[in-house]
């Protein structure tokens, strides 16, 4: 079975400072990942997605950037935080580009 | 550009009754529509799907009927349970996937 797994879970950040978000996917080979950001009762932006290793498309900017070093990694970074960035990020895998996506438990961002 | 549109935004039903949660879509090319639970704090949830080639899919307690023409879709939760509240994110996905804005749903026992 395939598990998703994100960290941290929660992180409280200041502003302009820099933050480092993770997932990683167990039980799936060359999996297509995503990046998705949710305010507090919103629907879900999709930020990023990679189809393979080395390779990360952006949909929306929001002065975050996005990588996948490993076939089993996504990592969501950015150098200085703004406060619009708050919310809760979640990182969801696919079989392919046409299949249902599955999403991990999320990590709770707090800019203050 | 709002391409997929859910309402209610909220809905209160009380325990046993049928929830009705509606969505529609713009563009033709999507032919995949995937249903999402989502409790507060939790990732959501893959709940149902249904591809455009079919009219209606059934799992257990919950079922999507789907319009093609129309572009419409809903999904009947029957004999709901307070266990059934929480955000219901209605998707469309063809080669890219778009989500609705959510309906929260209340079961009040």
């Amino acid at each position: 079975a395939q598990t998703i797994h994100q960290w941290p879970v929660a992180e409280i950040k200041a502003v302009g400072s820099p933050l480092s978000l993770g997932c990683t996917i167990k039980g799936k080979s060359s999996p297509n990942l995503y990046w998705y950001w949710q305010a507090t009762g919103g629907t879900l932006q999709q930020l990023f997605y990679s189809i393979t290793v080395g390779q990360v498309e952006s949909v929306v900017q929001l002065n975050l950037s996005a990588s996948r070093p490993k076939d089993d990694q996504f990592i969501l970074s950015t150098e200085k935080l703004l406060l619009s960035h708050s919310g809760f990020y979640l990182c969801a895998w696919s079989r392919d580009s046409y299949a249902e996506q599955f999403f991990g438990p999320g990590t709770r961002l707090t800019v203050l | 550009q709002q391409q997929v549109r859910q309402s209610p935004q909220s809905l209160t039903v009380w325990e046993g009754e049928t929830a009705i949660l509606n969505c529609s879509y713009e563009d033709s090319t999507f032919n995949y529509f995937p249903w999402y639970q989502q409790f507060p704090g939790e990732g959501p949830a893959l709940l149902i799907s249904i591809r455009s080639v079919s009219d209606k899919k059934e799992d257990g307690r919950f079922t999507i009927f789907f319009n093609k023409r129309e572009k419409k879709l809903s999904l009947h939760i029957t004999d709901s349970q307070p266990g059934d509240s929480a955000t219901y994110f209605c998707a469309a996905s063809g080669e890219k996937i778009t989500f609705g804005a959510g309906t929260k749903l209340t079961i009040k026992p």
